[in-house]
């Protein structure tokens, strides 16, 4: 059951652009990780976000939890060539139980 | 800190082979999870622990075995490798506490011929 969906799944776009990626569920979660990941490599834990509506901001990266707490959203602003990667949310549900949504491809061609 | 450490980090074998993939950890984490990467499938828990001598199973358990006889380590057996479990594989600790976030092992990358 997958109960993360991102979105889109592919995304390229050019050095400065600004893109804003999407995880959306239909469940309540206690909190929401978003990760990155690079080619042979494990994911990287980028921010946590527990409460609704909260938004976190890290440099060029900006993170809202919905106001129900069944979505966020990643916006980059002026998307640089070290922010390609892979993007995973990871919803907690309760407990220690994680689900990782499939995750967002990045590009940035410089 | 070395973080979370995974052996091998490549590794090749036939249908049938058994193998174990090493995973340790030395930030005092309790809880270590095993998670495979498929291509359009994100991350699926295959097995889970939240501290030693204790383990449950996850999304995906069949075919896979764990222990955790240590807070340290946590290794993935593999009984009788089959061609649908060519994927890679990533171990993963985090403090046994919500909100706190996984830290991941780089992973390793297994092909069943």
């Amino acid at each position: 059951t997958q109960l993360l969906e991102q979105s889109p799944q592919f995304l390229s776009i050019q050095e400065g652009e600004n893109l804003t990626v999407y995880c959306n569920s239909s469940s309540v979660f206690s909190s929401l990780q978003w990760y990155r990941q690079e080619p042979g490599e494990g994911p990287v834990l980028l921010v946590t976000v527990v409460t609704g509506g909260e938004v976190k901001k890290l440099k060029r990266l900006t993170f809202q939890f919905g106001d129900a707490r069944k979505d966020s959203s990643l916006h980059i602003t002026a998307a640089q060539p070290g922010d390609t990667g892979l993007y995973l949310c990871a919803g907690v549900y309760t407990g220690n139980q994680f689900y990782f949504g499939t995750g967002t491809s990045l590009t940035v061609i410089p | 800190n070395a973080g979370v450490t995974q052996t091998p980090k490549f590794q090749v074998l036939k249908t049938g082979q058994s193998m174990t993939l090493q995973c340790a950890q030395d930030m005092n984490h309790e809880y270590m999870s095993w998670y495979r990467q498929d291509p359009g499938m994100g991350l699926r828990l295959i097995h889970y622990s939240v501290g030693a001598g204790i383990t449950d199973q996850g999304e995906v358990p069949n075919g896979y075995n764990v222990s955790r006889s240590t807070t340290e380590d946590f290794p993935l057996r593999l009984l009788s490798a089959a061609p649908s479990q060519t994927s890679v594989y990533f171990c993963a600790s985090k403090r046994d506490f919500n909100p706190y976030g996984y830290t991941f092992g780089s992973g390793t990358r297994l092909t069943v011929v």
